[in-house]
């Protein structure tokens, strides 16, 4: 079964404009990690964020913000203002310890292709 | 800043080749992973390797894949007879600790193409 879902394939925006990447999980554990990670055209997979199960406290840093919604099973990205550099692939994962990720295994979500034109 | 060092970058081998593709972790870290991308698909977990051991592997790691840490630095991924469907980016990927919770530093992937 898909752990990480997120619906939203591909996403085109113009510049300075608001942008949210959706990601739902699946999990049996009460105590989880949630990642976002960037795959620019360059390829490499760059770390955004880590949230755990226990904090629900959304996060910004910088254009970047997460909102972390336990009874939606949803872990959201936005970036405000956006920029032609945020032009990526974004990736929602989960590390579910106490099934087949004691050691902080991944499952990644299908990743969201954001185009950013000027 | 430290990272992840793959080698080759882009590889192209014919269909029954073995390939061996290579990893430096960051030094201090002692966990690995293979992680493995087709074209245009998610991220998939292939293998993750500590104490000079495989913990835990998917479905997808089946017999034609092997990993090994030869010298106490390289971290290398073997495909014994490449299919066509190998055909993948390869992410090499470590963690200092064990929490589940610690962030995996990636390298920049080594792209397999089998013909």
């Amino acid at each position: 079964a898909q752990k990480v879902t997120q619906a939203q394939t591909e996403i085109s925006v113009v510049e300075k404009e608001d942008v949210t990447l959706d990601c739902v999980y699946e999990t049996r554990d009460t105590t989880y990690y949630l990642f976002w990670y960037k795959q620019p055209p360059s390829g490499e997979l760059v770390f955004l964020i880590r949230r755990n199960s226990f904090d629900e406290q959304n996060e910004i840093s910088g254009r970047y913000s997460w909102n972390f919604q336990k009874s939606t099973s949803s872990f959201n990205f936005t970036i405000t203002a956006s920029q032609v550099v945020d032009s990526a692939v974004y990736f929602c994962a989960l590390s579910e310890p106490n099934y087949g990720g004691s050691q902080g295994n991944l499952i990644f979500g299908k990743g969201t292709k954001l185009s950013v034109k000027p | 800043e430290p990272e992840v060092t793959q080698t080759p970058s882009h590889q192209v081998t014919q269909m029954g080749q073995e390939v061996i593709l290579r990893c430096v972790p960051i030094s201090n870290h002692l966990y690995f992973y293979w992680y493995r991308q087709i074209l245009g698909q998610k991220v998939e977990f292939l293998v993750s390797f500590y104490n000079n051991e495989i913990s835990e592997k998917s479905e997808i790691f089946d017999d034609q894949f092997s990993v090994e840490r030869p010298d106490g630095s390289n971290f290398t991924l073997k495909i014994r007879s490449t299919k066509l469907e190998d055909s993948a980016m390869y992410f090499c990927a470590s963690k200092a600790g064990r929490t589940p919770s610690g962030e995996l530093f990636f390298g920049e992937g080594s792209r397999l193409t089998v013909l």
